[in-house]
């Protein structure tokens, strides 16, 4: 079965500087996605960024840029120039090629302190 | 374009009861995905449908079910309900489109069981 790790319970950064969020999984296939998405105290999940594994070039989206380690099976967040805004539950996530279901880390809390 | 709403938000109910969250994708989505999130076990994956069928399953009990409408409207249902059925539920949905569509989640259902 396909696990997600996310060693960091808790994270800190302060506004304006860059932070960076761990991710480790675990699957036997060779088709498959990854996502990180943003749960803000009370409110709704969003996408953050999205990497497909056939893809060796890191995805980025603004701010907010991925290390894809495909051997090493790592998929770290970077967020730069930290804002207030930012501060959430992050969850890494992995899909199966053709699959729908998501597999879940625990999630890791980023505070940013102004 | 309107989001995925789910109903109703909140929701407290005792221990045997029963209960059922409805979920309403955004126009045009087709698939529907229910997650279940609790501190201790995070988000896990209950059911998805696809066209009114139930194509994947988590590993929950049978007091689990699910149902898709021809709108792709779905509800969710847990019957006899236990003390540790309190979490928020999720939904999400998609297109889908092969393999590049994107999962988006309602604000969620939170359900408390006394």
């Amino acid at each position: 079965a396909q696990t997600v790790t996310q060693s960091q319970p808790e994270m800190s950064v302060q506004e304006a500087e860059t932070v960076t969020l761990s991710c480790t999984y675990d699957t036997s296939e060779s088709d498959y996605y990854l996502f990180w998405y943003k749960q803000p105290p009370s409110r709704q999940m969003i996408l953050v960024i999205r990497q497909e594994a056939y893809k060796q070039q890191n995805a980025t989206e603004n701010r907010f840029s991925v290390n894809f380690q495909k051997a090493a099976k790592s998929f770290s967040l970077k967020i730069s120039d930290s804002q207030l805004g930012d501060a959430a539950m992050y969850f890494c996530a992995y899909r199966k090629g053709g699959s729908e279901k998501l597999v879940f880390g625990k999630g890791t809390k980023l505070t940013v302190n102004p | 374009k309107a989001g995925v709403t789910q109903t109703p938000r909140y929701l407290i109910k005792t221990r045997g009861q029963q209960v059922t969250l409805s979920c309403s994708p955004i126009s045009g989505h087709r698939s529907v995905s229910w997650y279940q999130q609790t501190p201790g076990q995070g988000l896990q994956f209950l059911f998805e449908y696809f066209s009114e069928t139930q194509r994947n399953k988590g590993n929950f009990p049978g007091r689990f079910s699910g149902r898709q409408f021809s709108n792709s409207r779905s509800e969710m249902n847990v019957s006899t309900l236990e003390l540790g059925d309190s979490a928020l539920y999720l939904c999400a949905s998609s297109i889908p489109s092969g393999n590049t569509d994107t999962q988006y989640f309602g604000p969620g259902t939170r359900l408390t069981v006394l």
